[in-house]
């Protein structure tokens, strides 16, 4: 298994410009979730779902959109970048069931500049 | 407003000492406690997690304590080793298909 998977790495955008960060996971969790870190902040979630066609905002999720189209896949994107959006974005899924329940896997993460 | 407070920000221990990090919750109905390993450049990994029926989980130099009545759980880190120098997260949840709430994270460096 892969786990959880980003890309890009790394990412610098220009004010003002869109972009999708795109999360795939092969352990066919249905929980999956979009945080971003920033020095000092800890992890704020940003979006999560449940399952396929099921989204809901978390503590910062403007200037933030998500869909959640299959199970595997959780794309995050930036409608108009800015530069209070320069920061490290992870993506995590978990399973809420069975013998590793609740155990949330991470991404290696996105770092996003915003000039 | 912040549902799980962590202290300290940052902490250093020599080799061989132990290593202590507390937080403190809010939300009563919050029933997984988990803490969270991140290296550098790498993304946060589960270290170990406890449910509020116990008050103390142990594995390996990792040692959960946990006080329901006080709403705080802690991590001791025995005999820390330099590779144990990271930064490390508590977390809080309701079991399910309920979002983690992390605190603002401990930046642990362990000196020889």
């Amino acid at each position: 298994n892969a786990g959880v998977t980003q890309t890009p790495k790394f990412q610098v955008l220009k004010t003002g410009q869109s972009m999708t960060l795109q999360c795939a996971q092969d352990m066919n969790h249905e929980y999956m979730s979009w945080y971003r870190q920033d020095p000092g902040m800890g992890l704020r979630l940003i979006h999560y779902s449940v399952g396929a066609g099921i989204t809901d905002q978390g503590e910062v999720p403007n200037g933030y959109n998500v869909s959640r189209s299959t199970t595997e896949d959780f794309p995050l994107r930036l409608l108009s970048a800015a530069p209070s959006q320069t920061s490290v974005y992870f993506c995590a899924s978990r399973n809420p069931r069975g013998q590793r329940y609740n155990e949330q896997f991470f991404g290696p993460g996105t770092r996003l500049t915003v000039l | 407003q912040q549902q799980v407070k962590q202290s300290p920000q940052s902490l250093i221990v020599q080799k061989g000492g132990i290593s202590i990090i507390n937080c403190a919750y809010e939300n009563t109905a919050f029933d997984y406690f988990p803490w969270y390993q991140q290296f550098p450049g790498k993304g946060p990994a589960l270290l170990i997690a406890i449910r509020p029926d116990v008050s103390e989980k142990k594995e390996g130099r990792f040692t959960i304590s946990f006080n329901k009545s006080a709403k705080q759980f802690s991590l001791h880190i025995m005999d820390s080793q330099p590779g144990d120098s990271a930064t490390y997260f508590c977390a809080a949840s309701i079991i399910g298909n309920t979002p983690l709430v992390f605190g603002k994270g401990t930046r642990l460096s362990v000196i020889a």
